[in-house]
């Protein structure tokens, strides 16, 4: 099983700023599978990156994915209020399919 | 518009036995893989079960491989989890989900707002 791990838990940022989440791998994901997450409190979760990079429909591009490999990176390039959530990444390359615990970005 | 509507959860006894469906609707739903994923009450998000399009590759967690089933009906639309001997730590909200294409290693685009289930002595 891949084991992915989320850092930090908690980031506490103001309206404007820059937001840099990390996903790390326990092993290689196969072809960029991976996926970020964001979830609001009393909400199913929200696709927001597939393929590492690529955003899914409907989402602004001041929500970036990059990396690979084992190192993934998800940036929010300057915060909305309604950014502020718990996010989620999720390797689907290998089964079990596994999440991350969660970043929780915060009003500071 | 996409809908899944999750239903089945309910309170039980350690040990027990439940059976959980999603309604979908809004998609050609045999042309997808579909998922359930679950969250205990302030936890983190945990992928339980996925199926393919046809229900010719299923996948667990380790936590319920040989305890839970994933199954699916293309003829009505529904997905199923067929949960037994149930454990505290399987206490959590069921959400179900679809995967971006017909096998289980794509994303999941569209997700239903979740049913509790309780294992509770």
């Amino acid at each position: 099983e891949i084991v992915v791990t989320q850092s930090p838990g908690t980031l506490s940022l103001s309206p404007g700023e820059r937001a840099t989440l990390s996903c790390r791998a326990s092993q290689s994901v196969s072809s960029t599978y991976l996926a970020w997450y964001q979830q609001k409190p009393g909400q199913a979760p929200r696709l927001l990156i597939y393929g590492a990079s690529s955003r899914a429909t409907g989402i602004p591009d001041r929500f970036s994915g990059s990396g690979s490999g084992t190192d993934f990176t998800l940036t929010i390039s300057r915060l909305e209020p309604e950014d502020f959530a718990v996010y989620y990444c999720q390797q689907y390359g290998s089964s079990p399919l596994t999440f991350g615990g969660g970043t929780k970005v915060e009003i500071k | 518009e996409v809908q899944l509507v999750e239903s089945g959860g309910g309170v039980l006894r350690p040990g027990g036995s439940l059976r959980l469906s999603c309604a979908a609707s809004g998609f050609t739903f045999d042309g997808y893989g579909m998922s359930w994923v679950r969250q205990a009450p302030g936890k983190g998000l945990e992928w339980v079960s996925g199926i393919n399009w046809n229900g010719g590759g299923t996948g667990y967690a380790d936590s319920v491989k040989g305890r839970f089933t994933i199954s699916r009906d293309n003829a009505k639309n529904s997905l199923y989890l067929q949960m037994n001997s149930l454990r505290a730590e399987d206490t959590a909200l069921y959400h179900c989900a679809r995967f971006a294409s017909g096998s289980y290693y794509n994303p999941l685009d569209y997700w239903g707002q979740g049913t509790l289930v309780t294992v509770s002595s």
